[in-house]
């Protein structure tokens, strides 16, 4: 498709579990992010990829989180031994570089019971 | 960090122009104006960006402000699927620096 996928779109686990949710940037987008966001609640910047490298991750909550990138293209965000508090939607973004226009994924909801 | 200042929710009604304020006065030279809305249940959607100059896309127009600490996001005529909270965010022209969302203005538009 011509724009941003997310995989799964829903997912339910158990507190405890490792989960890991994929994203899928707009070909040719070497920028990409992933946002948080909590119900009710704005967006909550997580982690930046330019190409492979991650040059910011200072928005990941804990050292459960983790993420990587691979051929400059698919991303996978995981959390290890989730808890309650990590249940929000997971937004993924990509840039084709110009100032700031970011397209983004319809997200990836996860709860954990 | 980039911080704006919005209003909580503003109501329109459909049809009508509608004109939604954002403040924000730690803007440094370099910085562009994004403006970003999500609808129901769906990823933010990127709406218009600017520097310094007014700016008008098949969306909506942007005004800036001459000091460029506020700006105003213009769409002409509300429509139902308009309603959605709209963010202001102020950051730098390199890809890498990432946007940082505060909680926006809910947009209300009535029939």
């Amino acid at each position: 498709g011509a724009g941003v996928s997310q995989s799964p779109s829903n997912k339910v686990t158990e507190k405890g579990k490792d989960v890991e949710l994929r994203c899928d940037p707009i070909s040719g987008h070497t920028a990409l992010y992933w946002y948080r966001q909590s119900l009710g609640q704005g967006l909550e910047f997580l982690i930046y990829f330019q190409g492979n490298s991650a040059p910011d991750k200072s928005g990941l909550p804990s050292d459960r989180f983790s993420a990587e990138r691979t051929g400059g293209s698919v991303s996978t965000l995981t959390i290890q031994r989730t808890q309650q508090e990590d249940s929000a939607v997971y937004l993924c973004a990509s840039s084709g570089g110009g100032p700031g226009e970011l397209f983004f994924g319809e997200g990836s909801r996860l709860t954990v019971l | 960090d980039a911080k704006t200042t919005q209003p909580n929710s503003m109501e329109s009604n459909e049809e009508e122009p509608v004109h939604l304020p954002c403040n924000h006065s730690t803007i440094s030279g370099t910085d562009y104006i994004h403006w970003y809305r999500q609808l129901p249940s769906q990823g933010p959607e990127y709406v218009i960006h600017g520097l310094t100059s007014n700016v008008n896309n098949r969306m909506a127009s942007l005004a800036i402000a001459e000091d460029r600490k506020s700006s105003t996001l213009i769409l002409h005529r509300a429509t139902l699927r308009d309603a959605a909270v709209y963010y202001c965010i102020h950051a730098k022209k390199s890809s890498g620096d990432k946007l940082t969302f505060g909680t926006g203005t809910r947009l209300a538009v009535r029939p």
